[in-house]
């Protein structure tokens, strides 16, 4: 069975904090990304990456920051944690074979910033 | 103009019912097309590609319009299980040679006993 992890469901940080958001994939997708999910706005891609080492920008990267050390796992960095970054953070993984491949999710992490 | 656009709903129907989704996209360099499900505190997953032929699966038919770049899902036989967000989901292959996926807002459909 497929899968992708998030190493929290619920975070809650406080304002100027530093945060790791983990996202492991089994599949050995080339392709991860990092989305979040804000009520009336729908998801948006903060950053993606297509391999080991590389990033790409998404539509909102800004306030954000992402490391991809190892194929499996993509880490989203928010250096210094504000108020406005409270959302559901979905990471998602894909493959590189065909554009029809499908985006496989992970189970979000909800991070609340006070 | 937003890059793929949906009506929010909510949809709320009864069961049996058939209901339909529309959909429209700006980039008319999209390359494929997708309804993904969003169940409620869950994350998204896919439901059905869509093809230039328009394709089935069961009681969900998609179709797609390339000239007028407008999608549809339609749900037959509406069951209770149906209830769920609706995403319309576009394609694009980006200058790094990867695909990055646009989302709607999605449609919100509640079947009724």
């Amino acid at each position: 069975d497929v899968k992708v992890t998030q190493s929290s469901r619920y975070l809650v940080k406080r304002t100027g904090e530093k945060v790791f958001l983990e996202c492991v994939q089994d599949m050995d997708h080339e392709n991860m990304f990092w989305y979040r999910q804000d009520p009336g706005l729908g998801l948006r891609l903060i950053y993606f990456s297509y391999d080991v080492k590389m990033k790409e920008k998404g539509d909102i990267p800004e306030g954000y920051s992402v490391s991809r050390e190892k194929k499996e796992r993509f880490s989203l960095i928010l250096e210094s944690a504000s108020t406005n970054q409270t959302s559901m953070y979905l990471c998602a993984s894909s493959s590189s074979q065909s554009s029809y491949n499908e985006q496989f999710f992970g189970p979000g992490t909800r991070l609340t910033v006070l | 103009r937003k890059e793929v656009e949906q009506d929010p709903g909510p949809f709320n129907v009864p069961e049996g019912a058939t209901v339909a989704f529309n959909c429209t996209y700006s980039n008319s360099a999209s390359q494929s097309f997708f309804w993904y499900r969003q169940d409620c505190r869950k994350e998204p997953k896919l439901l059905m590609s869509v093809y230039s032929s328009g394709n089935e699966d069961g009681r969900f038919t998609a179709q797609l319009n390339r000239a007028s770049q407008y999608i549809s899902l339609l749900i037959r036989d509406s069951k209770l299980s149906d209830s769920a967000t609706y995403l319309c989901v576009v394609n694009i292959r980006s200058g790094a040679g990867s695909y990055q996926l646009t989302f709607g807002k999605g449609t919100k459909l509640s079947v009724i006993p």
